[in-house]
């Protein structure tokens, strides 16, 4: 069965400055893929990055970096210069295999926020 | 219309009112969700559609019933609901072929059970 854990229920970090949220996760499957979402006030999910589990570099989306290590079954989100509007629930989410349609498992979020 | 849309963006009905959820993609998807946000929870997945054939109901109550007429449009259909049935309800869409492909979500309706 797939797992997704988030022990960081909340960060603070300063603006401009860089953040690292925790994602943990476990799965037997070999063939796997990581997401990270954005859930601002308004409840719309954001998509931010995706990792496969088959990936040999690290995801990079702009200000948003993983850093996958696969050994430690971890997925961190990086995101580097916080802005104010990056204050918002994060989560963490994991599907297996390469069927089509993606059955996403959740992690119970991070919620950030950041201050000036 | 772009993205994924979803009406009403909030809902208020009463343990014996029959009211349904839209949701709409206009983003050429194949594959369609429905998933379920309660407070301090994670994301539940409920239902998924693959080109307008349910391929996934996650010991859902029958008091949840989906619709999907086309690839574009999926429904949830709420009967005799409960208090505890008070969420956000998520809609979401994506690709089917190869991947895997991230999920666009729809803004959520935020439901109450009175």
């Amino acid at each position: 069965a797939q797992k997704i854990t988030q022990t960081q229920p909340g960060m603070f970090v300063q603006e401009k400055e860089a953040v690292t949220l925790d994602c943990t996760y476990d799965t037997s499957d070999p063939s796997y893929g990581l997401f990270w979402y954005k859930q601002p006030s308004s409840g719309e999910m954001i998509f931010l990055i995706y990792q496969g589990s088959y990936d040999q570099q690290n995801a990079t989306e702009g200000r948003y970096s993983l850093n996958f290590q696969k050994a430690r079954k971890s997925a961190n989100l990086v995101i580097s210069a916080s802005q104010l509007g990056d204050s918002a629930m994060y989560f963490c989410a994991m599907n297996e295999g390469t069927t089509g349609f993606q059955k996403l498992v959740f992690g119970t979020g991070t919620r950030l926020l950041v201050s000036p | 219309e772009t993205g994924v849309t979803q009406t009403p963006r909030h809902l208020v009905m009463g343990m014996t009112n029959k009211k349904s959820l839209k949701c709409e993609q206009h983003l050429g998807h194949n594959a369609m969700y429905w998933y379920k946000q309660s407070a301090k929870k994670p994301l539940e997945l409920m239902f998924v559609y693959n080109f307008k054939e349910q391929t996934e109901n996650n010991s859902v109550p029958s008091r949840f019933s989906p619709e999907c007429p086309n690839s574009s449009h999926l429904f949830l259909h709420l009967h005799t609901l409960q208090p505890e049935d008070s969420a956000l309800y998520l809609c979401a869409s994506s690709q089917d072929q190869g991947g895997p492909y991230e999920q666009y979500f729809g803004p959520g309706t935020r439901l109450t059970v009175t």
